[in-house]
């Protein structure tokens, strides 16, 4: 079936730092992948996704390329800030819009 | 903007109590999840919703249901709640299209006692 690994957290970071959480799935076909963040206290909001390979999803300065190749959709951003800290999901997609989840993986940065 | 609410922010319930967790969305969309956030698990799939009075089996439906009765309102039953029941649950909707995202409520905390 279809299954989704990230990088096992936490990760901590301080600001500016660079950042990469890395992703890994398994399905057939091809699944649309979506990475989506959660706040404290709050519910998952999309960050960003990727429908097709080689596509890049990017918002808020985060990035994220769909590489069929190595089926890996890893998060990245340059400059992490404080307001970043958060849990980090990656997630597919296929048929009916059901989604599979990677673990999550807990992000803090330090002033 | 898409608003997905759920009713209550934290619960707390006795074992063997029959609880309900309500959601409801103002999309119009076709599809609604109930899914069980866990630390290290990720989120799991409990049962969703593809139309009113639909419903089918997600990964961990055991000691779950659901029902649909309306377009906007899915709502999540524990029949005879248990401890190992405590968790978050998250509501979700969706239009039923694959690339496009789920919309997700803020969580009801659950506490089983």
């Amino acid at each position: 079936g279809n299954s989704v690994t990230q990088m096992e957290g936490p990760v901590t970071l301080s600001e500016e730092a660079f950042l990469t959480i890395n992703c890994t799935y398994t399905a057939t076909g091809y699944p649309s992948l979506f990475w989506y963040v959660q706040y404290p206290g709050e519910g998952l909001q999309l960050l960003l996704k990727a429908t097709k390979a080689d596509d890049k999803g990017s918002n808020k300065g985060f990035e994220a390329t769909y590489r069929k190749e190595t089926t890996s959709f890893h998060l990245e951003k340059g400059s992490v800030q404080v307001s970043d800290s958060a849990v980090y999901f990656c997630a597919l997609a296929q048929g009916a819009q059901k989604l599979v989840f990677g673990q999550g993986t807990r992000l803090t940065i330090n002033p | 903007d898409v608003k997905v609410t759920q009713s209550s922010r934290y619960l707390v319930k006795r074992t063997g109590e029959k609880v309900f967790l309500e959601c409801v969305q103002d999309m119009d969309h076709e599809n609604m999840f109930w899914y069980r956030q866990d630390p290290g698990l990720g989120l799991r799939l409990i049962y969703f919703s593809y139309d009113v009075k639909m419903k089918e089996k997600g990964d961990i439906p055991e000691g779950y249901s659901v029902s649909r009765e309306k377009k906007e309102r899915f709502s999540l039953i524990l029949e005879s709640a248990s401890t190992n029941q405590t968790s978050m649950y998250l509501c979700a909707s969706g239009t039923g299209v694959s690339n496009q995202p789920q919309h997700f409520g803020d969580g009801t905390r659950l506490s089983i006692l």
